[in-house]
């Protein structure tokens, strides 16, 4: 049975760094896609960033190219998300999902960014 | 980068309606390459339609995707209790991997 479970998010100032991660289970991690998809408070949903199976490309949604970095780890069967000079507009519940589209979404961690 | 337009922004229909549901692309979505998901409140989406008209594992058959190039159509054709929720479409032919911004159906 395919489950993602996201950890990492919290309450972070403005200007401040946090690093999602997310440990999937129930198949062959190393041989999908994976995205992180985030949802602001009451709002749509909004696509971040995606990362080749092998790690050999990704991709930024223009809202956060330059801040944010996916990356994954194999071994661990493990994807991030590391997070850097965070905006308010930055608060939402954080999915990660296998594949460019997904059948499977973790239950999300929320970050909240305030001052 | 593809914007998806979904119309309408809020459906108000009765148990046993159907429902009609649209996304509309700005541009080509390659190889027809559109996700339809379902999510109701504190929960994760569900995907219900993939490359559009596919419907996903366990997804009934009241749920039918259609359509291709900039046009697409979700259809419900009885609405169940369960089906009040927010559907978004979203492409994943090109990156960025877009999604609408939501058709609400709600209970008239």
């Amino acid at each position: 049975q395919v489950h993602l479970v996201e950890s990492g998010g919290g309450l972070v100032k403005p200007g401040g760094s946090l690093r999602l991660s997310c440990v999937a289970s129930g198949f062959a991690f190393s041989d999908y896609y994976m995205s992180w998809i985030r949802q602001a408070p009451g709002k749509g949903l909004e696509w971040v960033s995606y990362i080749h199976s092998r790690s050999s490309y990704t991709d930024y949604a223009d809202s956060v190219e330059g801040r944010f970095t996916i990356s994954r780890d194999n071994a661990k069967n493990s994807l991030y998300l590391q997070m850097n000079s965070l905006r308010v507009d930055d608060t939402a519940v954080y999915y990660c999902a296998r594949g460019r589209y997904s059948p499977y979404w973790g239950q999300g961690t929320l970050v909240i960014v305030s001052s | 980068e593809i914007v998806l337009t979904q119309s309408p922004g809020t459906l108000s229909l009765s148990p046993g309606e159907r429902a009609s549901l649209s996304c509309r692309a700005s541009q080509s979505v390659a190889s027809s390459y559109l996700a339809w998901y379902q999510q109701k409140p504190g929960q994760a989406p569900r995907l219900l339609i993939y490359g559009a008209s596919s419907r996903a594992t366990d997804i009934p058959d009241r749920f039918t995707g259609s359509g291709s190039g900039t046009d697409f159509t979700l259809t419900i054709s009885r609405l169940e209790p369960e089906d009040f929720a927010v559907y978004y479409c979203q492409q994943y032919g090109s990156s960025p991997f877009t999604f609408g911004p939501g058709t609400k159906v709600d209970i008239k």
